[in-house]
């Protein structure tokens, strides 16, 4: 079965740094793979998506991901932190031909002035 | 409405109680999914409809869980002798295509139905 690992729950980060955000899938065949945000009091929306194009994915807000086979990894980052940055990021992961996408436990990203 | 409704955003109920919640999708969005957030995990995956079918169950936790879609849009999940492990945020969330199959469809997620049995 298809899995996501988060590493750590909590990131902390000031305004202006860089942010990363680690995520590692477990999976018999490149999937594809989607990073996906929560604001305070709203429901998810998509960040950015893989889907076996270019392996340096760019999304919404400044983020991009790139997906790196050899270390089964899809890491989230952005040069510059803002302070609406402030969210729980989750990594999710899809089979090709799937119907459904298997959400990693969530990084709640901290954002100091 | 402009996106995913869900309703109600809260619901607090006794422990052996009969729960409904309702998701109302995107207009036009064939795909339908309900997931269950507990607190400090991510989004589960339960139910996947396209149309009025269910076409993956797969990730409903038993028998007293079951959810409808009876015309292809509006969809209720029905919780039946409630448990306190019930407890969590159920998101619905829809999409324009079938599956998630080469033009990879985006879900769009409600906010959410936050469920706490006493």
């Amino acid at each position: 079965a298809q899995s996501v690992t988060q590493l750590g729950s909590h990131v902390s980060v000031s305004e202006g740094a860089l942010v990363l955000l680690r995520c590692n899938y477990s999976s018999s065949v490149p999937p594809y793979l989607f990073w996906y945000v929560q604001y305070p009091n709203q429901g998810l929306q998509l960040l950015l998506k893989y889907t076996s194009a270019a392996t340096l994915v760019k999304g919404i807000n400044g983020f991009e991901a790139e997906f790196k086979k050899s270390e089964t990894s899809f890491h989230l980052t952005k040069p510059s932190a803002h302070m609406s940055d402030a969210a729980e990021y989750f990594c999710a992961v899809s089979e090709i031909g799937g119907n459904k996408l298997v959400f990693g436990a969530g990084t709640i990203l901290r954002v100091k002035s | 409405g402009a996106g995913v409704s869900q309703t109600p955003s809260n619901k607090v109920t006794e422990k052996g109680k009969y729960v409904e919640l309702r998701c109302d999708p995107i207009s036009g969005h064939t795909a339908l999914y309900w997931y269950r957030q507990s607190l400090g995990q991510g989004p589960e995956f339960l139910i996947y409809f396209q149309g009025t079918g269910a076409a993956d169950d797969s990730g409903l936790p038993n028998d007293r869980f079951f959810a409808v879609r009876p015309e292809g849009s509006v969809s209720t999940l029905k919780i039946q002798r409630t448990e306190r492990g019930d407890s969590a945020v159920y998101l619905c969330a829809s999409s324009s295509r079938p599956g998630l199959a080469g033009g990879v469809g985006e879900l769009f997620f409600g906010e959410g139905s936050r469920l706490t049995v006493l």
